[in-house]
């Protein structure tokens, strides 16, 4: 079965602190892996996808073939990174993304 | 172009009526989605459209749920005979064919069935 699992609902940490936002996958193809980001009031966006290998405001994210993950982390956490993030893996063939459950992220001062 | 447009933003209604979301992707966008999202989980896969064509359904979708993209550029998504179950965001989004898989969302149409 193709899933994405996001252990953690609320993931609180201080400013300046390091962040890791968990995303395990299952999916029996090649995968390509993406997280986006919901901030308040906003619209979801795409934050980074693996095949860029891209940080993205600070964001890195690598895929684990071995250990079917793709965690999300940044090095110090700043006051703005506080959103949902959803992790999504592309599915159907290549068609759809199947998202998480979501993470939100509050960095707290 | 102002990206992906959601009319209307949210909708109140009664049990039994039936509602209309419509969805304006990107203009050259020729790939168009709808999911909905309810409260504490992700985006759920509902349908999607190239061009005029609706390729896939959710298995999870009722029948008195209907998606149209008559001319290939904007949609619209019926739900019939609404359950207070249907209480949700409904999103759209859009993307070029080989557009990466990148997906850009609308605002999305907030229903909530009393």
């Amino acid at each position: 079965a193709q899933r994405v699992t996001q252990p953690e609902k609320l993931l609180s940490v201080f400013k300046g602190a390091p962040v890791e936002l968990k995303c395990n996958y299952s999916y029996s193809g090649s995968p390509e892996l993406f997280w986006y980001v919901q901030y308040s009031r906003q619209r979801l966006q795409l934050l980074l996808r693996h095949i860029s290998r891209e940080s993205i405001k600070g964001f890195t994210a690598d895929l684990n073939k071995g250990e079917t993950s793709f965690h999300l982390k940044k090095p110090f956490a700043q006051e703005e990174d506080s959103a949902m993030y959803y992790c999504a893996l592309l599915t159907g063939g290549g068609n759809k993304l199947t998202f998480g459950t979501g993470t939100q992220l509050k960095v707290e001062l | 172009d102002t990206g992906v447009s959601q009319d209307p933003r949210h909708k109140i209604t009664k049990r039994g009526q039936n509602v209309t979301f419509r969805c304006d992707p990107i203009s050259e966008h020729n790939r168009l989605y709808w999911y909905r999202q309810t409260l504490g989980q992700g985006p759920e896969f509902l349908t999607y459209f190239q061009n005029e064509a609706q390729l896939e359904k959710s298995r999870l979708l009722s029948d008195r749920f209907s998606a149209e993209r008559p001319k290939g550029s904007f949609s619209t998504l019926e739900i019939q005979r609404t359950e207070q179950g249907d209480s949700a965001m409904y999103l759209c989004a859009s993307t070029h064919k080989g557009g990466a898989n990148v997906l850009t969302f609308g605002a999305g149409s907030r229903l909530t069935v009393l």
